[in-house]
């Protein structure tokens, strides 16, 4: 497809587990995004990668929180020691560029449940 | 400390009529605003822009008006059509305690009665 993909749609899984959230974005798109939504809120900004580096961090909530993007392409989110706080939809975001006049595209999100 | 507001929760508006959503911002540093519309569980999708710039910019059925002065914007929708019934995010682009990112409000659902 030509938008962006998130896998898996949903993930349901215990308090301390380990869990990692794809994100494959539009072909071409150097900027790519991760946000976090909880239920009655807008997306918060995590984090934002320009290429293969992680240009902007500030929004991860701590150091359980890690992302990657090795080849400039696919992203992965990871998150360590998972607690029921951390239940919210995962929504991975990219653009042309990353310039303000670049709208970001979104995907479906990842629904993370913690039990 | 919320810099984008949606005061609004929830909006319904006959088929056919106008449909008008507000949204106010704090951060004078925020030089691009931006709509999303979101339906349940999917992503949310754009649907138009301003720069800071303007102060208003039209996209069919859909216009954004911008006052700085009073750091407040809306979308206007018209006429409105069953299927604008969704969850309607603003969003504004510019340095938030540092780096420039995008920062969203709290979103206003809007139901077309028809």
């Amino acid at each position: 497809g030509a938008g962006v993909s998130q896998t898996p749609s949903n993930k349901v899984t215990e308090k301390g587990k380990y869990v990692e959230l794809r994100c494959d974005p539009i072909s071409g798109h150097t900027a790519l995004y991760w946000y976090r939504q909880s239920l009655g809120q807008g997306p918060e900004f995590l984090i934002y990668f320009q290429g293969t580096g992680a240009a902007d961090d500030s929004g991860l909530p701590n150091d359980r929180f890690f992302a990657v993007r090795p080849e400039g392409s696919v992203s992965t989110l990871k998150i360590q020691r998972t607690e029921r706080g951390d239940s919210a939809v995962y929504l991975c975001a990219s653009s042309l560029n990353g310039y303000s006049n670049q709208p970001q595209h979104f995907g479906d999100g990842t629904r993370l449940s913690i039990l | 400390d919320q810099q984008v507001k949606q005061n609004s929760p929830s909006l319904s508006v006959q088929e056919g009529r106008i449909s008008i959503l507000n949204c106010d911002y704090t951060n004078s540093m925020f030089d691009y605003f931006l709509w999303y519309k979101k339906y349940p569980a999917e992503g949310p999708t754009f649907l138009i822009s301003i720069s800071s710039i303007k102060d208003k910019n039209e996209d069919g059925r859909f216009t954004v008006f911008l006052n700085k002065s009073a750091k407040h914007l809306s979308l206007h929708i018209v006429p409105s059509q069953p299927g604008d019934s969704a969850v309607y995010f603003c969003a504004a682009w510019g340095s938030n305690f540092g780096n420039e990112k995008l920062t969203f409000g709290t979103g206003t659902r809007l139901t077309i009665i028809p």
